[in-house]
């Protein structure tokens, strides 16, 4: 079946420090790409939703400075996160689809990104 | 605007109990509605989906979900629990294919023996 790779699982760094996130879809040509937000005992939050070639589309709240998103092709995007705080502490998952298809899978969930910023 | 509403925060269930979770989307058109499940610091795993059709759509692991239009529910069914369904179950709507999904907050599942 369709997997997504997301890299890396876990990074631990200092506040002020920028960190990016990977997300490839190693067997489908993804054409979009989505971010979501998850804290501790919560549900999953919409950050951003990303389209190969084209800039990010993002929710009401979620800071487009803070958060770059990057679709440069067709199996990978990216998440940077800019001069993390404490704050930014989260768990953060990708999802991949192909526009207009769900086929068998509605989006092909990465495993997750456990980000904490000391 | 479209919604997903889990009642249940946490529900504990003795192994080998049935399962029932609760679901409720709010959509005018007729949704996507999937149901996922999370086990602790892992991504998300889909269960089953309903597109259209029988509403009574069969997943993996022996659950099943019954879509009713009528109430606007999409509830998780399990006959028997086993101890390996611990875990976050999240409920989920779409709008159209390719599009983002909508999560509930989610439902823990403990299971007791």
């Amino acid at each position: 079946g369709a997997v997504v790779s997301q890299h890396p699982s876990r990074v631990i760094c200092k506040s002020g420090t920028s960190v990016k996130i990977e997300c490839r879809s190693l067997d489908f040509q993804a054409t979009t790409m989505f971010w979501y937000r998850q804290f501790p005992k919560k549900s999953l939050m919409l950050m951003a939703t990303s389209n190969e070639g084209s800039k990010a589309t993002y929710e009401q709240g979620v800071e487009k400075d803070k958060f770059l998103i990057n679709h440069a092709s067709l199996t990978l995007s990216t998440l940077t996160v800019t001069s993390a705080h404490p704050e930014d502490s989260s768990f953060y998952i990708c999802s991949a689809s192909v526009q207009g298809s769900w086929g068998n899978q509605p989006q092909h969930f990465g495993d997750g990104t456990r980000l904490s910023i000391l | 605007a479209q919604s997903v509403t889990q009642p249940d925060i946490h529900i504990t269930v003795s192994e080998g109990a049935s399962l029932e979770l609760r679901c409720n989307y709010s959509y005018g058109a007729t949704p996507y509605l999937f149901w996922y499940v999370q086990s602790p610091g892992q991504g998300l795993q889909l269960l089953l989906k309903y597109f259209s059709g029988d509403t009574l759509v069969q997943g993996i692991k022996g659950f099943e979900a019954e879509f009713k239009r009528s109430q606007s529910s999409f509830n998780l069914r399990k006959p028997s629990v086993h101890w390996s369904d611990a875990a976050e179950y999240f409920c989920a709507v779409g709008a159209k294919a390719g599009t983002a999904l909508i999560f509930g907050k989610g439902t823990t599942l403990s299971v007791s023996s």
